[in-house]
């Protein structure tokens, strides 16, 4: 998992900016994900991407966009029309290959003020 | 729908007691069964997974079960350390395994 790079480890935002998160990995794989975490919850699914140039949203995709034009970065933008940005954000990746693990960032705490 | 529900929510045990925390997930495709602990404003990590032509799988002190007909599993751990305290998150596939589905976590606090 340390394949796996996210930046910037905390961010802050005024209400009414985008705002990117940047996820990046060197482990050649294919699949990419991105979880939001909030206190008591679960990893909810937003986006997820198998494949360079091809993406699919996840649970809560409703306020996000992404982008997978290079097989090893899947940025996050979260957009204004998010209205509850403040939480943790995981990005992850595995191989590809169905029921194989997924390798987790260390995260961004994202806080709007 | 696609949910994985998980309890209890909390758990303290004493150390040196075993801890147990169970899962069910809704979908009969499932075949992967990963189980991550996440330590406070850390990454998740993968501890033990399980598959669904296994009954059960150990590693040390964690051990998982499955039980596919009841669509539900669990996560053993013996001998508990203060070390093993953390949130243990569940998870199944869905989707003919393209995504994970979580559980909602269980804080795990060991007491010495």
């Amino acid at each position: 998992d340390g394949g796996i790079t996210q930046s910037p480890k905390y961010l802050f935002r005024k209400e009414g900016q985008n705002v990117t998160l940047s996820c990046e990995q060197n482990l050649n794989h294919d699949a990419m994900y991105w979880y939001r975490q909030d206190p008591g919850q679960g990893l909810r699914l937003i986006y997820y991407s198998q494949i360079v140039n091809d993406f699919q949203k996840g649970d809560i995709a409703e306020g996000y966009s992404v982008s997978r034009e290079k097989k090893e970065s899947f940025p996050l933008t979260v957009t204004s029309a998010q209205k509850n940005p403040t939480a943790f954000y995981l990005c992850a990746s595995n191989n590809g290959l169905r029921y194989n693990e997924q390798f987790f960032g260390p995260g961004t705490r994202l806080t709007v003020l | 729908g696609e949910n994985v529900e998980q309890h209890p929510s909390t758990l303290s045990v004493q150390e040196g007691d075993s801890a147990v925390i169970k899962c069910t997930y809704s979908d009969s495709a499932s075949n992967y069964f990963p189980w991550y602990k996440q330590e406070l404003g850390k990454r998740p990590q993968l501890i033990i997974d399980i598959r669904s032509n296994v009954g059960e799988k150990k590693d040390q002190r964690i051990a998982v079960t499955l039980n596919k007909t009841a669509k539900h599993f669990s996560l053993h751990i013996t001998e508990t350390q203060p070390e093993d305290s953390a949130v243990y998150f569940c998870a199944a596939t869905y989707e003919y395994g393209n995504k994970l589905v979580f559980g909602a976590g269980t804080i795990l606090r060991v007491k010495s």
